[in-house]
């Protein structure tokens, strides 16, 4: 198994430029979560998807950013317009809820900087 | 979900067991207590878990107290490879979110 896959692993960008963050989630799990990790806040969720459709995103810091999940298979997190602020590691993570073990697998992340 | 509290630091003699605690006096009785540990540059990695009962695989075991209100994960024969921050995390069985706190990042010493 793969695991996560996560791109691109890292990524420079301008402020006010759009950025797409994309997600692979394990084959057969039916959960998948956006995290946000900074020095400050530590890790901390953004949203997360169940069966494709998005739970809970209060987590989401503002209307700049969005998360879709078109199946299974696939999540993209877009910032736009991204601030430097947003300057942070993305990790996505992947579970399969309902069974006995209900564990996160996480893939390596994202680094971005917004300059 | 219930919180924990974790030491910030700890170090550790390569080859000996290092003991990390926590505490989640709060826990409630469907909550579950998991282990993830980060290594630098790394996304977390799951441990172990477990409910009331100890627990123990290839990477660790897991000693939670009779009342619950605390746990202990144990790594038997510690090496540098382990050196991480170790997040201890409560979460019940119904909900899917993780909250990993501040953990425990230990340094494991030649």
């Amino acid at each position: 198994d793969a695991g996560v896959i996560q791109s691109p692993r890292h990524e420079v960008t301008e402020m006010g430029q759009e950025v797409t963050l994309r997600c692979k989630p394990i084959s057969g799990h039916n959960s998948l979560f956006w995290y946000r990790q900074t020095m400050m806040r530590g890790l901390e969720l953004l949203i997360y998807f169940n069966n494709n459709v998005p739970i809970d995103d209060s987590g989401m810091p503002e209307d700049r950013f969005s998360a879709k999940m078109p199946n299974a298979s696939f999540s993209t997190l877009k910032i736009q317009p991204s601030e430097p602020r947003d300057s942070a590691v993305y990790f996505c993570a992947s579970s399969l809820v309902g069974g006995l073990q209900e564990t996160q697998y996480f893939g390596p992340g994202t680094r971005l900087l917004v300059l | 979900d219930a919180k924990t509290t974790q030491p910030t630091s700890m170090d550790c003699a390569e080859g000996r067991a290092a003991n990390l605690p926590c505490n989640h006096s709060t826990i409630s009785g469907n909550e579950y207590v998991y282990w993830y540990r980060q290594i630098h540059s790394q996304g977390p990695q799951y441990i172990i878990h477990g409910l009331k009962n100890n627990e123990t695989n290839e990477m660790a075991s897991l000693i939670i107290t009779e009342d619950r209100k605390s746990s202990t994960l144990i790594l038997p024969h510690a090496t540098l490879r382990d050196t991480a921050v170790y997040y201890c995390i409560v979460r019940g069985n119904t909900g899917n979110q993780f909250y990993f706190g501040t953990g425990t990042s230990l340094t494991v010493i030649p």
